[in-house]
């Protein structure tokens, strides 16, 4: 089926460890991006991308490391986890603004908890 | 800075009855407003996406309405099910902006038989 995945769904790490969260659109997808979503507070940007080779920061980007080699994939990798990084993490796809279409796809989300 | 404000922040209504969430923004210059629906444990789904231009929009027993003038947006839900459980988030996005979205922080609403 054709959306955005994203791997693992669940993952523990202990502080200061690192790892690379995965996301992949099979949608021709220009633009993709990354929220955390924390209880009781709306998704916020971590970092974003408006096409291969073009990454910039959102709202909340310390820690995270982005980058955009092809269009289909668009990995976050946190550097030295810490607890204040436990939070379910999204990836969103869509197509540049201004497209005729450009809604949203989100994947099923990673939650993770920090030690 | 912009800012989503969604309420109530949790409902509870019997199946089969209506219900009514609201959402205000200050999202500056306006783009476009969206409603999600966020079922436990699974990235949101757009039900909705709405222009400056658009006072209402509908799918399927959802139906969204926007007054750009006093910057506030409602969902309202049709003859509930069991099924719409979930929680409704939200999102304006800015004029300019790109894609960046202001998210708000989301109704959870459960109906129960």
């Amino acid at each position: 089926n054709a959306g955005v995945t994203q791997t693992p769904k669940f993952q523990v790490l202990k502080t200061g460890q690192s790892m690379t969260l995965q996301c992949a659109q099979d949608m021709n997808h220009e633009y993709m991006s990354w929220y955390r979503q924390d209880p009781g507070m709306g998704l916020r940007l971590i970092h974003y991308s408006v096409g291969a080779g073009i990454t910039d920061q959102g709202e909340v980007p310390n820690g995270y490391n982005v980058s955009r080699s092809t269009t289909e994939d668009f990995p976050l990798r946190l550097l030295s986890a810490a607890p204040s990084q436990t939070s379910v993490y999204f990836c969103a796809s869509s197509r540049a603004a201004g497209s005729r279409d450009y809604g949203y796809t989100f994947g099923s989300g990673t939650r993770l908890t920090v030690v | 800075k912009n800012q989503v404000e969604q309420s109530p922040q949790s409902l509870i209504i019997l199946e089969g009855k209506n219900c009514t969430l609201q959402c205000n923004y200050t999202v500056s210059p306006f783009s476009n407003l969206r409603w999600y629906k966020q079922d436990t444990g699974r990235g949101p789904v757009s039900l909705t996406i709405m222009t400056f231009s658009e006072n209402t929009k509908s799918n399927g027993r959802y139906t969204a309405t926007l007054d750009a003038d006093t910057k506030q947006s409602s969902l309202h839900i049709t003859a509930s099910q069991l099924s719409d459980s979930a929680s409704y988030i939200c999102v304006v996005s800015a004029r300019g902006a790109g894609n960046m979205l202001t998210f708000g922080g989301g109704t959870r609403l459960m109906v129960k038989p």
